[in-house]
């Protein structure tokens, strides 16, 4: 069965500080990988998206890595601000077929 | 640009009472689209999706229906609310390589 597993399922940072959301993902055969943002009572919006042959991919502030051998793929958020509370959910999406496996998701606060 | 859309933004609804929800597409033609819904502390949960108009695949047996009347409109439908269906329900376009979200609809069942 395709699982997508993220931790820390919560957590708690001071701004400016930085931080590493880790997801876990058990999906084959891997497509690629996908780094959302989703803020309270929104959609999902698209932060980074990673295919096999890809081990690092920055958006501004976020930097996504990935290890398609061990199956690990880690978000890090340099510098937080305010703005970066959010829900970040990691979504792999197997070859071949639509249905995309999806991460409970770490929800971040950053706090002043 | 594709633009995706939503309706209505939060909806208060009795139990037994009926639904229905909007969602359309903007700048792209025959696109796949998605019913999605996340309960709380919970990940997204693939309702339906469509690859074409009038095309329906169901992924969770429920009371919940979808129908697709135009190419860029997807419709979801209970003719019985339960009170387990509260949640957000997101649509989404696109594919294997990508999938965008509309903005959701914030559905609470009393």
């Amino acid at each position: 069965k395709n699982q997508v597993e993220q931790s820390p399922q919560s957590l708690i940072i001071l701004e400016g500080k930085n931080c590493t959301l880790q997801c876990n993902y058990t999906v084959s055969p891997f497509s690629n990988l996908r780094w959302y943002k989703q803020d309270t009572g929104r959609g999902p919006v698209s932060l980074t998206i990673m295919t096999f042959s890809e081990n690092t991919k920055s958006n501004g502030r976020y930097t996504a890595t990935l290890d398609a051998d061990t199956k690990q793929s880690s978000l890090h958020i340099t510098a937080s601000q305010l703005s970066d509370s959010a829900s970040y959910i990691c979504v792999v999406s197997p070859y071949g077929n639509n249905r995309l496996a999806f991460g409970k998701g770490n929800q971040v606060v950053v706090i002043p | 640009s594709q633009t995706i859309h939503q309706w209505p933004a939060t909806l208060v609804q009795p139990v037994g009472s009926p639904l229905s929800l909007e969602c359309t597409v903007e700048g792209t033609s025959n696109p796949n689209l998605y019913w999605y819904r996340q309960a709380a502390g919970r990940g997204l949960q693939l309702l339906f999706y469509s690859v074409g108009i009038g095309q329906i695949s169901s992924e969770v047996p429920q009371n919940l229906s979808a129908s697709r009347p135009q190419d860029r409109q997807f419709i979801l439908s209970s003719k019985k609310l339960l009170l387990s269906d509260s949640g957000f329900y997101l649509c989404a376009w696109g594919g294997t390589d990508t999938q965008y979200f509309g903005p959701g609809t914030r559905l609470t069942v009393l």
